[in-house]
């Protein structure tokens, strides 16, 4: 089974910390994804990665930076918490190619900045 | 600009009825659409697909219908049992970029006892 696994269920920092959000997952893949989910505006991409040391824009990428200096694992980073970035974070991983099913999440890390 | 759109926030559902959940898309570049499930406290699980080339595709309780014309699809649950009580995220993908998946706001479906 594949396993996507976030550091943090449930984090609260305050405004103007730096935030950092890990993912690791265990089968290999070449694709990693980081989107937000908040109500109304179901899950929205941030950043995703389809190699090692690579990053590409997702949908909403302003305030957030990523790293991914090996393949299992892709970090998401908040230089400046603010409370909009309030949200549930989820983290994906996928094979590369057309299908869509392949992408696995983890179980998501409730982020509160106060 | 959501491209995808579930225009039901929730859905009520008697147990052992048929569920209907609704999307409509905007981008005619789709070509791959995807259901997908999500419980509370935990992540997104992938359901069901649709190929553009398809209209329909069934996998036990579950069945997608896909109307290009319209821009619309839908997943059909039937019957409904409560263990299908979750979120319910319609998805989609372009041919140029298939390695991008658009999720929709999601339907949040109760199947009452």
């Amino acid at each position: 089974d594949v396993k996507v696994t976030q550091s943090s269920r449930y984090l609260v920092k305050r405004t103007g910390e730096k935030v950092f959000l890990e993912c690791v997952q265990d089968m290999d893949h070449e694709n990693m994804f980081w989107y937000r989910q908040d109500p109304g505006l179901g899950l929205r991409l941030i950043y995703f990665s389809y190699d090692v040391k690579m990053k590409e824009k997702g949908d909403i990428p302003e305030g957030y930076s990523v790293s991914r200096e090996k393949k299992e694992r892709f970090s998401l980073i908040l230089e400046s918490a603010s409370t909009n970035q309030t949200s549930m974070y989820l983290c994906a991983s996928s094979l590369p190619g057309p299908r869509g099913e392949t992408q696995y999440f983890g179980p998501g890390t409730r982020l509160l900045v106060l | 600009d959501q491209q995808v759109k579930q225009n039901s926030p929730s859905l009520s559902v008697q147990e052992g009825r048929i569920s209907i959940l609704n999307c409509d898309y905007t981008n005619s570049m789709f070509d791959y659409f995807l259901w997908y499930k999500k419980y509370p406290a935990e992540g997104p699980t992938f359901l069901i697909s649709i190929s553009s080339i398809k209209d329909k595709n069934e996998d036990g309780r579950f069945t997608v219908f896909l109307n290009k014309s319209a821009k619309h699809l839908s997943l059909h649950i039937v019957p409904s049992q409560p263990g299908d009580s979750a979120v319910y995220f319609c998805a989609a993908q372009r041919k140029t970029s298939y390695d991008k998946v658009i999720f929709g706001p999601g339907t949040s479906l109760s199947v009452i006892p």
